[in-house]
């Protein structure tokens, strides 16, 4: 039961144009979204979050959307710079109970910015 | 960024040794990390929940007696795979949080292991 996902397994964009990642997830109780970015034989770095009371939050170069009713975040990264290029993983969590602090991820989707 | 330091970052071994790896919060102080896996092209998946002091909190599915964890400072967990076998190798992550905000996690750079 995937409940965050990334149905782009790839995208392939130019550098100085827009990235827009997509994310979807179906647990209603999930209140907390972040976006990580991997590199091959590395850990994910995290990136941005934003909380299901907000509808966007941006720092700098990446901005993160929120539609709750429609189960749907993305990440927009403008202008895209090659090294941007690695592999973006959506996450979700949900307060309290058992699930807290907890994070269920995405497929990912690897992000290749041409120069 | 608070720092995560997970070692080794590669490791090979026969099937039926067991592997130590080890997570370290390098500048704050971590009651709470968690240990993910995987497998090449598919998400990370969660292993368990470790809490200093007290026993961990395995996901289903996960065996506890496989893979033992012990998070006895508030800077150090370990994850030990216990006679490892060929199926085991994957790339194991380590996370941490910061303080009580739970929500955002400080990954290590991971573990490939490899068992022959």
């Amino acid at each position: 039961d995937q409940q965050v996902k990334q149905n782009s397994p790839s995208l392939s964009v130019q550098e100085g144009r827009i990235s827009i990642l997509n994310c979807d997830y179906t647990n209603s109780m999930f209140d907390y979204f972040l976006w990580y970015k991997k590199y091959p034989a590395e850990g994910p770095t995290f990136l941005i979050s934003i909380s299901s009371i907000k509808d966007k939050n941006e720092d700098g170069r990446f901005t993160v959307f929120l539609n709750k009713s429609a189960k749907h975040l993305s990440l927009h990264i403008v202008p895209s710079q090659p090294g941007d290029s690695a592999v973006y993983f959506c996450a979700a969590s949900g307060a309290g109970g058992t699930s807290y602090g907890k994070l269920t991820f995405g497929q990912g989707t690897i992000l290749t910015v041409h120069p | 960024g608070a720092v995560v330091s997970q070692h080794p970052s590669r490791v090979i071994c026969k099937s039926g040794t067991s592997v130590k790896i080890e997570c370290r919060s390098l500048d704050f102080q971590a009651t709470t990390m968690f240990w993910y896996r995987q497998f090449p092209k598919q998400s990370l998946m969660l292993m368990a929940t470790s809490n200093e002091g007290s026993k961990a909190t395995y996901e289903q599915g996960v065996e506890k007696d496989k893979f033992l964890i012990n998070h006895a400072s508030l800077t150090l967990s370990t994850l030990t795979v216990t006679s490892a076998h060929p199926e085991d190798s994957s790339f194991y992550i380590c996370s941490a949080v910061v303080g009580t905000t739970q929500n955002i996690q400080y990954f290590g750079a991971g573990t490939r292991l490899s068992v022959l």
